[in-house]
């Protein structure tokens, strides 16, 4: 069974750095890409950035290009989400998701809140 | 970017009756390769996206044959037939075929 464990999440200061992470079971995490998506309160769905399953490529939202950066370390299983310089607007449910023709599998989501 | 424009925002049905859900593309989500790739999900309330179809109108397993997909290029429907309670929630459409990846805005599915 896929598994997606996110954690990381919490409450800080505008300006500041948080880092996710997403703990991946049930697969061969080394050979798939992995997404990051999120979700503000009451609102619609984002993605934000995708890594290649060996780290070659990564793509971002311009929303968030410049200051989150996201990795992978394969003999983890685990995928991150560096956030830095975070602004209210950052305020969301964080999705790890894992990248397949489906794009069926999803995390629980951490919640970073940003307020000062 | 490709806009995913999805309507209604919001839709009241009667239980056992039928409901459809539009979703449309500002550009083709025909991928070189030859799928489409072009997802629906259902976010119940205070849980992850659940996934219902894929590459525009296979059902994904386990999913209720209640749900169909159909469509190709720019336009694309959900339907729900027999809608039961469990079906509320709200219905997102998806497009991986181009960077940035996006998502319609949702329509929320009430039980009259």
């Amino acid at each position: 069974e896929v598994q997606l464990v996110e954690s990381g999440g919490g409450l800080v200061k505008p300006g500041s750095s948080l880092k996710l992470s997403c703990v991946a079971s049930g697969f061969t995490f080394s050979s798939y890409g992995m997404h990051w998506i999120r979700q503000a309160p009451k609102k619609g769905l984002e993605w934000i950035a995708l890594i290649y399953y060996d780290s070659s490529n990564k793509y971002y939202a311009d929303s968030v290009k410049g200051r989150f950066t996201i990795s992978r370390d394969n003999s983890k299983n685990t995928l991150y989400l560096e956030m830095n310089s975070l602004r209210s607007e950052d305020t969301a449910m964080y999705y790890c998701v894992v990248h397949t023709e489906a794009f069926a599998y999803w995390g629980q989501g951490t919640l970073v809140t940003v307020s000062s | 970017d490709v806009v995913m424009t999805q309507t209604p925002v919001s839709l009241s049905v009667s239980l056992g009756n039928q409901a459809s859900i539009s979703c449309r593309s500002s550009q083709s989500l025909l991928h070189s390769d030859g799928n489409t790739y072009l997802s629906w999900y259902l976010q119940k309330p205070g849980q992850s996206p659940q996934l219902l179809i894929y590459l525009a109108s296979n059902r994904f397993s386990g999913v209720s044959n209640r749900f169909s997909g159909s469509g190709s290029g720019t336009d694309f429907t959900l339907k729900i037939s027999r809608v039961e309670p469990e079906d509320l929630g709200v219905y997102y459409c998806f497009q991986h075929t181009h960077l940035p990846l996006t998502f319609g805005s949702g329509t929320k599915l009430e039980i009259k």
